[in-house]
């Protein structure tokens, strides 16, 4: 069936330094690859999104690419702050009749001060 | 204000018993969902609705069953909760994209952590 891998599992990086999250994705049908992070005991927000017909998208410190020849996708955060520190989620989404969103197992991001 | 409500927030109860945790979302959504997720880990569809008198299993099988007899309100009932049901258990809803897009953002509610003794 459809799934999403995401790596890592968990990311330790000095404040200041890049952080970057992969996915790849196994339905060549996906068309929306949405990014959520869920902060402890928090919900899972909506951060970044990026649609199929995108190869790059930023929003200030936070940048997706994705690949769609080899269905990859990333999650980059530049400058990073103790705040960053949280779960992050990729997701992928295909129209299946009602649509279906496939998460991936998430990335726990810590930020050290 | 616009949102997605989940109560109760945390509920410890004995096995055997019958619970419903509640869910209702003020944005007019028309999908709506429930995941089962323990603390900052993998989320897992259980449930899903496409709208009034839809209801879909999800991925992860559940013992769970739920209704929709309104669009707002999408509660889950376990009718014999186990240790094994423990979990935080997160709502969430989406509108449909229009025709010519495939974005499908979920608004997630806070939530419902699910103690069984």
């Amino acid at each position: 069936g459809e799934n999403v891998e995401q790596h890592p599992s968990t990311l330790s990086v000095q404040e200041g330094d890049s952080a970057v999250i992969k996915c790849t994705y196994s339905d060549s049908a996906s068309n929306y690859f949405p990014w959520y992070k869920q902060e402890l005991g928090k919900r899972p927000q909506l951060i970044i999104d990026i649609r199929s017909n995108v190869g790059e998208k930023k929003d200030q410190r936070i940048a997706v690419t994705l690949n769609k020849t080899a269905k990859h996708f990333s999650l980059h955060i530049t400058e990073t702050q103790p705040e960053d520190s949280a779960v992050y989620f990729c997701a992928a989404s295909r129209v299946t009749g009602g649509f279906k969103t496939i998460f991936g197992a998430g990335t726990r991001l810590f930020v050290k001060a | 204000e616009a949102d997605i409500y989940q109560t109760p927030r945390y509920l410890v109860i004995g096995t055997g018993k019958k619970i419903t945790l509640e869910c209702s979302q003020t944005m007019g959504h028309d999908k709506m969902y429930w995941y089962q997720q323990d603390p900052g880990m993998e989320l897992h569809l259980i449930h899903y609705s496409y709208g009034v008198n839809s209801t879909e299993k999800g991925d992860l099988s559940s013992e769970s069953t739920v209704s929709r007899i309104r669009t707002e309100h999408f509660p889950l009932t376990l009718e014999s909760a186990r240790p094994s049901h423990t979990s935080q258990y997160l709502c969430a809803s989406t509108t449909p994209p229009p025709r010519d897009r495939e974005d499908e953002k979920l608004f997630f509610g806070s939530g419902t952590q699910l103690s069984v003794l």
